[in-house]
C-alpha cells in the first residue's frame, strides 16, 4: 500500500539554525499539507500546497517557513531560523481528488 | 469559540464495551466530518469520513454526524486492547484547500 514518508524522523537543532524537513507524498497525489503537533496539544494546520504553490496558509506559517517541491517527488518545509517553540512534531499530509487525507509518520524537531 | 472541540479524556473501558466518542462543531458550513486514529508518536491515520449528515459503518466502528447540533459521534462496538490510541475528529474546512482542523483527540484505553 502506497504511503506518505518523512525524513529525518527526528531532528535535534540549535536555537537560530535552519532546518529541512522532507516529506515523499504518495505518488500520484496533487494536494500536499504540512501540520504540526506541539506535544499534548492539537495537530495543526501549517499550509496547503497545489500546483506549485502556497493555495492556504495559517498565521503560525510566517515568514520563517517556506515550503517546496523541488522535484516531482519530494515535498519539503524549511524552517529559516528555528526558534525554542518550533519543537514539535511536524506531519506531511497528501491526498488526491478524493478527500482522504493520508499523513507521514511525523518528523520530531527538538529545538535547544 | 473554537472550530472543533473535543473532550481529551482519557477514557478507560474494559475489554468488549461499547465506546462512544464525541466532538462538536462550531461552522454550519462545514460538510466533511473525519476520525483519525493516532498512535502513540505516530501520524494520524484515517479510520472514516462521512459527507453530511447521518451514519456511516465499518467493521466495528460506526460514525455519526447530526448537523442540526453540530455533533459528531464514533461509536466503537466489541472494543480491543489495540483499539487504545487517541481518536481525532477533524473537520475539512470551508476554504476548499483541504485544510483539516482537528480536535484536541480523546485518549482512549482498552484495558483486558
Amino acid at each position: 500500500e502506497p504511503e506518505v514518508t518523512q525524513t529525518p524522523s527526528h531532528q535535534v537543532t540549535q536555537m537560530g539554525q535552519e532546518v529541512i524537513l522532507r516529506c515523499v507524498p504518495i505518488s500520484n497525489h496533487l494536494y500536499f499539507y504540512w501540520y504540526r503537533q506541539i506535544l499534548g496539544q492539537k495537530v495543526e494546520f501549517l499550509v496547503s500546497f497545489y500546483n506549485n504553490e502556497i493555495s492556504e496558509k495559517s498565521e503560525i506559517f510566517d515568514d520563517q517557513f517556506s515550503v517546496e517541491r523541488p522535484d516531482g517527488s519530494n515535498f519539503t518545509l524549511k524552517i529559516r531560523s528555528t526558534k525554542l517553540e518550533d519543537s514539535a512534531m511536524y506531519f506531511c499530509a497528501s491526498k488526491d481528488k478524493q478527500e482522504t487525507q493520508y499523513f507521514g509518520p511525523g518528523t520530531r524537531l527538538l529545538v535547544l | 469559540q473554537k472550530e472543533v472541540e473535543q473532550d481529551p479524556g482519557p477514557l478507560s473501558v474494559p475489554e468488549g464495551a461499547i465506546v462512544s466518542l464525541n466532538c462538536t462543531y462550531s461552522n454550519s458550513a462545514f460538510q466533511y466530518f473525519m476520525w483519525y486514529r493516532q498512535y502513540s508518536r505516530k501520524g494520524p491515520e484515517l479510520l472514516m469520513y462521512t459527507y453530511s449528515s447521518g451514519n456511516k459503518e465499518d467493521g466495528r466502528f460506526t460514525a455519526q454526524v447530526d448537523k442540526s447540533s453540530k455533533y459528531i459521534s464514533l461509536f466503537i462496538r466489541d472494543s480491543q486492547p489495540s483499539d487504545s490510541a487517541t481518536y481525532l475528529c477533524a473537520v475539512y474546512g470551508s476554504s476548499n484547500t483541504g485544510k483539516l482542523i482537528f480536535g484536541q483527540g480523546t485518549t482512549l484505553q482498552v484495558k483486558p
